[in-house]
């Protein structure tokens, strides 16, 4: 199995609402990485989880809060969302951190903040 | 900012035709990867080029490094409708422990039929 999932496809929700996005990958990978992307920009980093430690937060804001139950599962819970936030967000897993490796990519949430 | 740039922007082709895609970046790197986009999609690796080498083929691609020019060509040749894409240099830093990919802002090719 080389796929990295993503549920919701597409997600609306109110700046005053909790929802959650769910990133599942069965290889086996041990870094597991959220990406945000506004249309026509390219993706940019906001976390990196390595053997499911938070690695890298790259200065996002409280109001996204990532989790990694275990190997194959990231979360990305959110909350308080303003509607700047809307965007596809990208899960993304690799085999470790470091060395030559590429990253495999979900299809993506959609999410509107409305 | 880390983030490269590529040009052009964007690209239109008949099918058949090759297409050239450039990426410059601004720091040194472990080595430079090329994703592709389908609209509103996730991006799907392409290929990956170390910063010893200068060439890499793969196909119907063929990817060019310049570590002292900090830059980078994607060819595609004899291009076909579903090539249509938005392609994407990415960088992994040398002095980055972490697996951190600095993506560039990419070129969207439409291959007419």
């Amino acid at each position: 199995d080389t796929e990295v999932t993503q549920t919701p496809k597409h997600l609306v929700m109110g700046m005053t609402n909790k929802k959650s996005l769910k990133c599942e990958q069965h290889m086996g990978h041990r870094a597991m990485y959220w990406y945000k992307q506004k249309a026509k920009k390219p993706p940019e980093l906001m976390f990196v989880y390595s053997y499911e430690k938070l690695s890298i937060n790259e200065s996002v804001p409280s109001r996204f809060s990532p989790e990694c139950p275990n190997s194959s599962l990231l979360n990305l819970h959110l909350h308080a969302l303003q509607p700047e936030d809307s965007a596809l967000y990208l899960c993304a897993s690799s085999q470790a951190l470091g060395g030559s490796n590429e990253q495999f990519f979900g299809p993506g949430t959609r999410l509107t903040v409305l | 900012s880390q983030q490269g740039e590529e040009d052009p922007q964007a690209l239109s082709i008949q099918e058949g035709e090759n297409a050239t895609m450039n990426c410059s970046y601004k720091t040194s790197i472990n080595n430079l990867q090329w994703y592709r986009q389908n609209s509103g999609r996730g991006l799907v690796h392409l290929i990956l080029i170390r910063s010893n080498e200068r060439e890499k083929h793969s196909g119907r691609l063929r990817v060019t490094l310049d570590t002292s020019k900090k830059s980078s060509s994607l060819l595609i040749t004899a291009s076909r409708a579903a090539d249509t894409a938005s392609y994407f240099c990415a960088t992994a830093r040398a002095w980055s422990g972490a697996n951190n990919l600095f993506f560039g802002t990419g070129t969207r090719l439409t291959v007419i039929p």
